[in-house]
């Protein structure tokens, strides 16, 4: 089975970028899956931030879109976020998950990585 | 946006007791809908796709039931193990969590 592990930097200053990596291993990430970004602030309900397929579709939050890009680096078997103009509300644990075609249910996830966002 | 609404907030339980946890949608969602688990530390496990549909390795003491904009969950005998925050997500219009049932046992 796929399995996930996200990588990064666990400090970013206000109004810099959030860049984060997600390394699939145990398969290959030119499968046929979305590979998605879901993120969880403090003591909330996850929230989704977008995915992205083999071919480099992607589908954003709208409430994320003008901060996110979400892009797929098939030779290094590994997915990227980037968040910009960053402030504390985005304060989290990022995780990054994969789901299939047959439905939107993610069923593999990685273990996380937490972004404190500050000076 | 779609809110999704999750009640209780906490269910205490006791072992062996069953457990119903209610999740409302905003809006109607079909049969769009999602229930993971989730212990401290740890990433949420999908639980049911589809509203009813089990994940791989769920026990079969869990369900799922519902349709439109009204889905629960239920543990029919709960275990020690089951203990955990779980949420509900849509997948009807983009993907939107609720804010978690926390079961305490």
């Amino acid at each position: 089975q796929v399995q996930l592990l996200e990588s990064g930097p666990g400090l970013v200053k206000p109004s810099e970028t959030l860049s984060l990596t997600c390394t699939v291993s145990a398969d290959s990430i030119n499968s046929n899956y979305w590979w998605n970004w879901v993120r969880q602030a403090p003591g909330e309900g996850p929230e989704w931030i977008g995915e992205i397929n083999r071919s480099g579709s992607t589908n954003y939050n709208p409430s994320l879109r003008s901060r996110v890009n979400i892009s797929i680096d098939k030779a290094k078997n590994q997915f990227s976020l980037r968040l910009t103009s960053v402030t504390a509300a985005d304060t989290a644990v990022y995780y990054c998950a994969s789901r299939g075609l047959e439905h939107f249910g993610m069923d593999v996830w990685g273990q996380g990585t937490t972004v404190t966002v500050s000076s | 946006e779609i809110v999704m609404t999750q009640s209780p907030a906490t269910l205490s339980v006791s072992p062996g007791e069953r457990a119903t946890l209610s999740c409302r949608a905003g809006q109607s969602i079909s049969y769009s809908l999602a229930w993971y688990q989730q212990k401290p530390g740890q990433a949420p496990r999908l639980l049911f796709y589809g509203a009813s549909n089990r994940a791989s390795g769920v026990p079969a003491r869990f369900s799922g039931s519902g349709s439109g904009s009204e889905f629960t969950l239920t543990i029919s005998s709960l275990k020690s193990e089951d203990f955990g925050t779980y949420y509900c997500q849509q997948y009807s219009i983009w993907r939107t969590f609720g804010q978690g049932t926390k079961v305490e046992i």
